[in-house]
């Protein structure tokens, strides 16, 4: 099955910093990348996702991209801001089952 | 709507005694999600249904652990009996695709604390 390994396990950066966060997967056949972003006391709520069919997206602040050769995607998170606190996941999918990395704690000091 | 809804938020019990977790999913969501996440392995998704139906369980960890769809709008997952190493946060999330077909819509989860 699908292995999802993330990392850091904790980023902390100024903010205005740049953010930038890794992820790696097994599966070949998997094609559809989300990212979640967890607050404190919260669910996972999904901020972006990328298929298999596009390298890049981009969503204001936050971007995605996607290497299949090399099978790892990232999250780049620019001028960051303190509400930009959170855990980040990442996720992969192919046809069925959602496979979770294990987060990253990201902290973003005023 | 009001999104995934999941009771208890917090549930604080003894080890041996039951435990039931409530989850009411999006209406229109053909597909009901149970995670667990723990520090130690993260998310772990314990079971899906679609149209009510169980269609893995192969996370469920033991034979303690089971769900149930009794209909569209509502889930159980019970522990029982319940054991320390079952604490966690559980999750109940549901979509309207599976994989690549559905973004995750997760409640905000129960805390459960056994002792």
């Amino acid at each position: 099955g699908e292995n999802v390994e993330q990392h850091p396990s904790t980023l902390s950066v100024q903010e205005g910093d740049s953010a930038v966060i890794k992820c790696t997967y097994s599966d070949s056949a998997s094609n559809y990348f989300p990212w979640y972003k967890q607050e404190l006391g919260k669910g996972p709520q999904l901020i972006i996702d990328i298929r298999s069919n596009v390298g890049e997206k981009k969503d204001q602040r936050i971007a995605v991209t996607l290497n299949k050769t090399a099978k790892h995607f990232s999250l780049h998170i620019t001028e960051t801001q303190p509400e930009d606190s959170a855990v980040y996941f990442c996720a992969a999918s192919g046809n069925n089952d959602m496979r979770f990395g294990a987060g990253t704690r990201l902290t973003v000091k005023p | 709507d009001a999104g995934v809804i999941q009771s208890p938020r917090h549930e604080v019990t003894e080890m041996g005694q039951e435990v039931t977790l409530r989850c009411k999913p999006i209406s229109g969501h053909d597909y009901l999600f149970w995670y667990r996440q723990t520090m130690m392995r993260g998310l772990e998704l314990l079971i899906y249904f679609n149209n009510n139906v169980p269609i893995d369980d192969s996370g469920m960890p033991e034979d303690r652990f089971s769900a149930k769809m009794p209909n569209a709008s509502f889930s159980t997952l019970k522990i029982q009996p319940s054991e320390p190493r079952d604490s966690a946060v559980y999750f109940c999330a549901s979509s309207m695709g599976l994989g690549n077909t559905g973004e995750l819509f997760f409640g905000e989860g129960s805390r459960l604390t056994v002792l």
